[in-house]
């Protein structure tokens, strides 16, 4: 059973404030990472997708990636109230295209 | 707008009724997708069309019934739905092949069974 686990939250921050998610999931053979954000009521969209270990920077977005201690994190920089949501955590094993997801972490970024 | 559409967008239903969800994709993806997302729960996958394979979660109720009758539709028909099954219905898509999975999502169908 390919598991992805986040903390459900919520996660609270100042705005202007570095938020943290964190993501951990238990099959080695994990080689897609996708970090999805997902508004009340609407559908997830895709924010990042990282493949490799190390960094990778989108604007205010930073995706990490630890394929030995199998966790990947999403920082939000200079966090704001428009980006206070749940962000879901999707892995997906090398020959399949078929992610799995995580139960997401609500974010709140207060003014 | 991701390219993937969904029809209707709310639905109310009583358990003896028969409704169909509609998905339609603009993004010539080869992958489409059912999820079901209820409240506190994380996205529960229902079936997958990919390069004409079916793949399906074997917990999902036979009174859900999917067809995709080609690459760019797939269907969802609901028959005899009980009130636990009122959820978000997310249709998403994908190019399988490429060397990212990433799945687009249409808006839903939040569906309310009586």
């Amino acid at each position: 059973q390919k598991e992805v686990e986040q903390n459900s939250g919520p996660l609270s921050v100042p705005e202007g404030a570095i938020a943290s998610l964190n993501c951990t999931y238990s099959d080695r053979g994990s080689q897609s990472f996708f970090w999805y954000r997902q508004y009340s009521g609407k559908s997830p969209e895709l924010i990042m997708f990282i493949y490799s270990n190390g960094d990778k920077e989108d604007g205010r977005f930073t995706a990490q990636l630890n394929k030995a201690s199998q966790y990947v994190s999403l920082l939000i920089r200079d966090s704001q109230p428009s980006d206070s949501a749940t962000y879901l955590c999707a892995v997906s094993s090398g020959g399949s295209y078929i992610p799995t997801f995580g139960r997401g972490t609500s974010l709140i970024v207060h003014p | 707008e991701t390219g993937v559409t969904q029809t209707p967008r709310h639905l109310v239903m009583g358990m003896t009724n028969k409704k169909s969800l509609k998905c339609e994709q603009h993004l010539g993806h080869n992958a489409m997708y059912w999820y079901k997302q209820s409240a506190k729960k994380p996205l529960e996958l229902m079936f997958v069309y990919s390069l004409e394979e079916r793949v399906e979660n074997n917990s999902v109720p036979s009174r859900f019934s999917p067809e995709c009758p080609n690459s760019s539709h797939l269907f969802l028909h609901l028959h005899t739905l009980q009130p636990e099954d009122s959820a978000l219905y997310l249709c998403a898509s994908s190019q399988v092949e490429a060397s990212q999975e990433t799945q687009y999502f249409g808006p839903g169908t939040r569906l309310l069974v009586l």
